[in-house]
């Protein structure tokens, strides 16, 4: 069936450090790709989406490109800020079931 | 996107008792999701719930353990029944107007059940 993997975490780097979080996924068809963050005692907020390949994502200074050909989905930030501590999830949307299937999470630390 | 307002926020509870969550939302929507996330997990869909029909519920889930009601385009609710401690998690709602365009989540409801 449909499934994502994420790096395990925690990840911790310093400020204005280069971040990546690795996301691989399996899938029949063509699925929309999300990343979602989850700030410490909140909810889950959409981060970026990418709906076919090739297609870039990118919001808040985060990018992530849809790599059909090595099925990826990776979450790149040139220069992280401690407001940036929070676990992120990579999610696949099969394109015929309307559900998300999310990756295990990767808990992201920045220290000042 | 839509807003929603999922209440209550958190909650400790006895076994053996119910809670109902309620997600209301700012525009009709058709699709409704409820998931659950265990302490340090991921989220795990429990169900779906579309209006005029009943859920569907992923495996490992059961209608008499996780009553859903969705009465119209706005709103939907989720119990979860006879209550252990096992079934402490943040609860979350969910709702999308399709795979491309993303999904929008309530703030959840922390649960403990002591």
């Amino acid at each position: 069936g449909d499934s994502v993997t994420q790096m395990e975490g925690p990840v911790t780097l310093s400020e204005e450090a280069f971040l990546t979080i690795n996301c691989t996924y399996t899938a029949t068809g063509y699925p929309s790709l999300f990343w979602y963050v989850q700030y410490p005692g909140e909810g889950l907020q959409l981060l970026l989406k990418a709906t076919k390949a090739d297609d870039k994502g990118s919001n808040k200074g985060f990018e992530a490109t849809y790599r059909k050909e090595t099925t990826s989905f990776h979450l790149e930030k040139g220069s992280v800020q401690v407001s940036d501590s929070a676990v992120y999830f990579c999610a696949l949307g099969p394109s015929n079931t309307g559900k998300l299937i999310f990756g295990q999470g990767t808990t992201l630390q920045v220290k000042p | 996107s839509a807003v929603i307002s999922q209440k209550p926020s958190r909650d400790i509870c006895q076994r053996g008792t119910s809670l109902t969550i309620q997600c209301q939302v700012d525009s009709q929507v058709t699709m409704m999701f409820w998931y659950r996330q265990q302490p340090g997990q991921s989220l795990t869909l429990i169900a779906t719930a579309n209006q005029g029909s009943e859920a569907t519920y992923e495996s490992g889930f059961v209608i008499d353990k996780f009553p859903i009601s969705r009465p119209n385009l706005t709103f939907s609710t989720l119990t979860v029944s006879n209550m252990s401690p096992e079934d402490s998690s943040i609860y979350l709602c969910s709702v999308g107007a399709g795979t491309d365009h993303g999904y929008t989540f309530g703030s959840g409801t922390r649960l403990t059940v002591v």
